[in-house]
C-alpha cells in the first residue's frame, strides 16, 4: 500500500514563529488532505489540496502532485496551533485516505 | 449543518467483553469510514461504506470486528471479543461522496480502554 512520510515527527515552537510541515507520498497523489488534531483529540479538516496552493488566514497549503509532497505553512504561531498535524492521500487507485504518523507540534508562549 | 455524531465518548471494559460504538454521520454523506487511533500513530482504515455497501474492509480484524450501516445512515463498529491491544480510539468520518473533491470530516471519536 501507499506510505505516507511526515517530517518533522516533532516541533517546538516560540509564539510567533513560523513553521514548515512536509509530508512525502510513495504513490501518486490525487486527493491530499491536511488535518489537524487538537489537544482533545478532534480531528479538523485544514485543507483539501490535491494540488496547487491554498491560503486559509495564517495556514497555507501547497501540494506539488508530480513529485509526490505537499507542504503546510505556518505563520505567526499561536498556542492554539498545539497539537498534531496529520496529512492523508489515497491508496493506490481509490480515493480511501491513508494518514501518516503526524508532526506533532507544541507552541510555548 | 450538524457535524458527525459518536457515542459513547469513552469506554472501559475488561478484555474478551464486548463493546459496540455508534454514529451519525454529516446529512446527505454517501460515504462513511470507521478508523482505528492507537497513541502515537495516524488513524488507521478499518471500513468504509458507500451508502449501505461495504467499499473496503481489507484492514478490518473480521474474526473479532464487524459493523454494518443499515439503511445507508447510521452504522455500528462492534468488537467481540475484545482484547488488549483494541485499546484506542474510534473514528468514524464522513464524507459527501468518498471521491474526489470530498474531504473528510470527523467526530469527536470513542476512546476506549481494554483491561
Amino acid at each position: 500500500g501507499i506510505q505516507v512520510e511526515q517530517s518533522p515527527p516533532d516541533l517546538i515552537l516560540q509564539e510567533g514563529a513560523n513553521s514548515t510541515l512536509r509530508c512525502n507520498f510513495s504513490d501518486s497523489v490525487n486527493n491530499l488532505q491536511w488535518f489537524h488534531q487538537n489537544p482533545w483529540g478532534q480531528l479538523i479538516n485544514l485543507f483539501y489540496i490535491p494540488s496547487g496552493t491554498k491560503q486559509n488566514g495564517r495556514l497555507s497549503a501547497t501540494t506539488v502532485a508530480t513529485e509526490r509532497y505537499s507542504l503546510l505553512y505556518i505563520s505567526s504561531s499561536q498556542t492554539t496551533d498545539s497539537g498534531v498535524y496529520f496529512c492523508a492521500g489515497p491508496a493506490g487507485g481509490s480515493y480511501i485516505p491513508t494518514f501518516g504518523r503526524g508532526t506533532s507540534l507544541i507552541v510555548h508562549p | 449543518e450538524a457535524g458527525v455524531a459518536q457515542s459513547p465518548r469513552y469506554k472501559i471494559i475488561e478484555k474478551r467483553q464486548s463493546v459496540a460504538f455508534w454514529c451519525n454521520p454529516i446529512s446527505g454523506h454517501a460515504t462513511l469510514y470507521w478508523y482505528q487511533q492507537i497513541l502515537g500513530q495516524g488513524p488507521k482504515l478499518l471500513i468504509q461504506f458507500q451508502n449501505n455497501g461495504v467499499v473496503d474492509d481489507s484492514q478490518l480484524p473480521k474474526d473479532r470486528f464487524s459493523a454494518e450501516r443499515l439503511k445507508g445512515v447510521d452504522s455500528t463498529l462492534k468488537i467481540q471479543p475484545a482484547k488488549l491491544e483494541d485499546s484506542a480510539v474510534y473514528l468514524c468520518a464522513s464524507s459527501r461522496t468518498g471521491g474526489q473533491y470530498s474531504p473528510l470530516h470527523f467526530g469527536n471519536g470513542t476512546r476506549l480502554t481494554v483491561t
